[in-house]
Order: C-alpha cells, then sequence, then structure tokens
C-alpha cells in the first residue's frame, strides 16, 4: 500500500495568482498522476508525472497552465497558474505502487482550491 | 474514446438493504476495473480492484462483478449500513498502454438509520 499527504489541504486563492501543491508519498512508487475533480464532477487526469522528464499531460491540459514536477520517485508538485474562477477544483495526487498492470491505485486527500 | 456511466446517480435507502451499484463502459478492451469510495471533501479509497480475467471479487459486505464483454460491472453491498453512505466511482483502465483510468460519474449513496 502508500499513504499519500498533500499540501495545502485547502486554499482560497486570488484570481490571477498562482498556487504549488505538493504530494508525499511514503514508499518509492512506479507512477504518481494528477487529476481535478470540478464541483459535482467525476475525476479527470490532468497528467502522468515523470520522474526526471517532463510530464505527460492529457488532452485539454498544458504545461504552461498546470507545471509538474517530479525529483524523485516520492515527491511531486502540481501548479495552478493564473487562477480563474474556473480553476476552482479539487486537485488529487494518486499514485500506482509497483505494478501498473495489476496494481491498486491510491490517491492523497486531495486539495481543495477556491479561486475568487 | 471510454464513457463510463453508473446507475443510479444518487441513491437513498433505510439501513439494512442489499444494494445494487451499476457501471457501464463503452470500450470492453480493459485491464482492469476499480470500485472506489468517497466521502464528502475527501480523497478517495480503494475498494475492490477486478482484473479483465476476474469474474468477481469480494471484501467483507462487498461484492464486484465484471463482465467485459457486455462492458458492465456491478458493486453489491450487503446489509447496508449508515457508515456505508459515501459517493461510489467505478473507474475502468483501458488495454492501450495507458495507465489511464476514465471515472464514472458516481453513485451518491445515503443510508438512514
Amino acid at each position: 500500500s502508500a499513504v499519500i499527504s498533500q499540501k495545502p489541504s485547502r486554499d482560497i486563492c486570488q484570481r490571477g495568482t498562482s498556487l504549488t501543491i505538493q504530494c508525499q508519498v511514503d514508499s518509492q512508487v512506479t507512477m504518481m498522476f494528477w487529476y481535478r475533480q470540478q464541483p459535482g464532477q467525476s475525476l479527470t487526469l490532468i497528467a502522468t508525472a515523470n520522474q526526471g522528464s517532463e510530464a505527460t499531460y492529457e488532452s485539454g491540459f498544458v504545461i504552461d497552465k498546470f507545471p509538474i514536477s517530479r525529483p524523485n520517485l516520492t515527491f511531486s508538485t502540481l501548479t495552478v497558474s493564473n487562477m480563474s474562477p474556473e480553476d476552482s477544483s479539487i486537485y488529487l495526487c494518486s499514485v500506482l505502487p509497483r505494478d501498473p498492470f495489476t496494481d491498486t491505485q491510491y490517491f492523497g486527500p486531495g486539495t481543495r482550491l477556491t479561486v475568487l | 474514446k471510454q464513457e463510463v456511466t453508473q446507475i443510479p446517480a444518487a441513491l437513498s435507502v433505510p439501513e439494512g438493504e442489499n444494494l445494487v451499484l451499476n457501471c457501464s463502459f463503452t470500450d470492453s478492451a480493459i485491464y482492469n476495473l476499480q470500485w472506489f469510495r468517497q466521502d464528502p471533501g475527501k480523497g478517495l479509497t480503494s475498494l475492490l480492484l477486478i482484473q479483465s480475467s476476474q469474474r468477481e471479487q469480494t471484501s467483507g459486505r462487498l461484492n464486484a462483478s465484471l463482465d467485459k464483454s457486455s462492458g458492465r460491472s456491478t458493486l453489491y453491498i450487503a446489509a447496508s449500513q449508515p457508515g456505508d453512505s459515501a459517493t461510489y466511482l467505478c473507474a475502468p483502465r483501458a488495454t492501450s498502454g495507458t495507465y489511464k483510468y476514465i471515472f464514472g460519474t458516481g453513485t451518491r449513496l445515503k443510508v438512514l438509520a
């Protein structure tokens, strides 16, 4: 299993500013992901955080808006840049501990972001 | 493009009932399917993972079945309790070389004491 922590747990930000969300795992994991859950919606994958290289973004998400870092096998950050009220969501970090084909996917507690 | 639908969208039942939550997906080429629970304002907790070669998985009062060819999975909750109140999400993973899960919109369950 994997225990995931995220910081901050919630924040209220002003339009036009940026927020960096941290994800820390208690063990080395194969893969790390960032998801967004907009109010009343299900989860949408933003990107796969690749260790030592640029993240792989899903359609509709770009690096300039959501820069991601993953300096090692236990830590990743997601930045939400130049925020607007439409960015108000819960942002969740997720990991696959070892085998991506058989392993359970684990989720962090999420970061609840409100943009005014 | 994989699309996942969950029925019903919301469910309110008295304590003790046996429940059936349905999940359908349009692309049957999946590696596995996972059921999650999400409590209000919280992250997701994995409940059951079914590999594509399996027909069902059980954990305590929970049983999930998978009919890959017809694109359906069902989560059974036996003897429901107020503590089961949460949103239940199903998420199949494609075989196309990606590790991405596609999430359904969820079933919001409320179990009344």
